[in-house]
């Protein structure tokens, strides 16, 4: 079955680079897009970026310069990577998988925990 | 950036109807699709897909979920209310980039 699982630091310090794993089964990178979507506590989803089934990418411009979505799919993994991370970027990040078209999140990972503080 | 906005909470009796409204700054119809989606949400869960397209009932979501509303209007419907629909419910537009949700409805018994 379709799943995706988040991996990497439970807490950053401010100014420092931001770096998760998505690992994901079920389904192929080659053939599915994945995007990442962050979330801070009591607040509505913001959606990051893509990673199109093609190896292109697509950001949201709030984030574009500090953000790197990239994969590996041997691994059959996707990386985001963001700097200068700050406090307000504290919440949970999520991948999910991006149904091409329409562009709907029909799968979600557990999410991870992101704090940022020193 | 397309805004989309939600009332943030609604409170409704369990076997009763529950209509949930999603407000977009722009039109995010093209082409006879809307490019809304909706999902929900339970305390310490990732979201969960319930429709897409404006009206279509994701997988293995129960038949009392429904979508409808066109151009800058949109309703999720719940009929009837169970306990288990008790969360908090977004809306998604993927008409433009950035992808934007809604701030969410919190869905509350009376």
């Amino acid at each position: 079955q379709v799943q995706l699982k988040e991996s990497g630091p439970g807490l950053v310090q401010p100014s420092e680079t931001l770096s998760l794993t998505c690992t994901v089964s079920g389904f192929s990178l080659t053939s599915y897009s994945v995007s990442w979507v962050r979330q801070p506590s009591g607040k509505g989803p913001e959606w990051m970026g893509r990673m199109w089934y093609d190896g292109d990418t697509a950001y949201n411009s709030a984030l574009k310069s500090r953000l790197s979505i990239s994969r590996d799919t041997s691994k059959n993994q996707v990386f985001l990577k963001m700097n200068s991370l700050q406090t307000d970027d504290t919440g949970t990040y999520y991948c999910t998988r991006d149904r091409e078209g329409s562009s709907y999140f029909d799968y979600w990972g557990q999410g991870v925990m992101v704090t940022v503080s020193s | 950036d397309i805004v989309l906005t939600q009332s943030p909470a609604l409170a409704v009796s369990l076997e009763q109807r529950a209509t949930i409204s999603c407000k977009t700054s722009q039109n995010v119809d093209n082409y006879g699709i809307s490019y809304m989606h909706w999902y929900q949400q339970k305390p310490g869960q990732q979201p969960k897909l319930l429709i897409y397209e404006g009206s279509n009932l994701a997988s293995g979501i129960p038949a009392r979920f429904s979508g409808s509303g066109s151009g800058t209007d949109f309703t999720l419907t719940i009929d009837p209310v169970e306990a288990d629909d008790i969360a908090t419910y977004y809306c998604q537009q993927s008409k433009d980039y950035p992808r934007t949700f809604g701030g969410g409805t919190k869905l509350e018994l009376k």
